[in-house]
C-alpha cells in the first residue's frame, strides 16, 4: 500500500550512459515532482506536473527529461550521465493547490 | 544561492528535554513554511506547517515559530522522545506547490 513508490532504490552506472527512474502515486494527486539531493544535502526541485502538463521547470540541463504518460507516473530519464548527477532523487506528490507533498523513499544514482 | 537555510547540521538532547530547530530564509515573499522529517532511507514526510500570517502553529508536542521581521522560523518539541530522532527539514514557499528546502538537521535523541 505503498503510497509514492520510486524503482531503482539503488542505481550504479558509468558515465555517458543513458537511465531511467520511475516514480508511482496511488494517492489520487494530481500533481508530481522531482527533486534531487546533492552532496551538500539540499532537496533541489527540478521539475513539476500537473495533469500530465509541465509547470515548474527549473535550470536543468536538458539532458533530464521527465515523461508523464498519466497523472500517476512521473518517469525521469537522464541521458549521457556524468559523475555530478550522482545524487539522490525523490519524487513527490499533492494535490494542486495543496502544500503537503508526500515523497517517495528516493533513488540513490551513483555515476562512476 | 540557498534561499533557505538551516544552520546547525546536528542537534543532541536528552529525552524529556525540548528540541530546538532553527531554519533562516532570505525572501521576504514567501508565504508558507512546512517542516519534513526524515528517517534513513525513507522519503521526508510533513511534520507541521504555518502560514505567513501567522507567528505559532502547534500540533501536539510541535510548535513551529515565525518571526517574519528576522526571516527566521523554528520548531520546538517537547517533551523529546527517542522516535523524534531523524533529519528534520524546514521548507518555504511563495507560490503553490514550489518549495525550497534547507540541508536539514539531524536530530538525535538520547534514551
Amino acid at each position: 500500500d505503498t503510497a509514492v513508490s520510486q524503482t531503482p532504490k539503488y542505481l550504479v552506472t558509468q558515465m555517458g550512459n543513458d537511465k531511467s527512474i520511475k516514480c508511482e502515486q496511488n494517492l489520487g494527486h494530481d500533481t508530481m515532482y522531482w527533486y534531487k539531493q546533492d552532496s551538500k544535502k539540499f532537496l533541489k526541485i527540478m521539475f513539476s506536473y500537473n495533469n500530465k502538463e509541465l509547470i515548474i521547470n527549473e535550470t536543468v540541463p536538458n539532458r533530464f527529461s521527465p515523461k508523464s504518460p498519466d497523472k500517476a507516473h512521473l518517469n525521469l530519464h537522464i541521458n549521457s550521465l556524468e559523475l555530478g548527477d550522482s545524487a539522490v532523487y525523490f519524487c513527490a506528490s499533492s494535490h494542486k493547490g495543496d502544500n503537503e507533498q508526500f515523497f517517495g523513499p528516493g533513488t540513490r544514482l551513483t555515476v562512476l | 544561492d540557498q534561499q533557505v537555510k538551516q544552520n546547525s547540521p546536528s542537534l543532541s538532547v536528552q529525552e524529556g528535554r525540548i528540541s530546538i530547530l532553527n531554519c533562516d530564509y532570505t525572501n521576504s515573499m514567501f508565504d508558507y513554511f512546512l517542516w519534513y522529517k526524515k528517517y534513513p532511507a525513507e522519503g521526508p514526510t510533513f511534520l507541521i506547517s504555518i502560514s505567513s500570517i501567522k507567528d505559532k502553529n502547534e500540533d501536539g508536542r510541535f510548535t513551529v515559530f515565525l518571526n517574519k521581521s528576522a526571516k527566521h522560523l523554528s520548531l520546538h518539541i517537547v517533551p523529546s522522545q527517542p522516535g523524534d530522532s531523524a533529519v528534520y527539514f524546514c521548507a518555504a514557499s511563495r507560490t503553490t506547490n514550489k518549495f525550497y528546502f534547507g540541508s536539514g538537521t539531524k536530530l538525535n535523541v538520547k534514551p
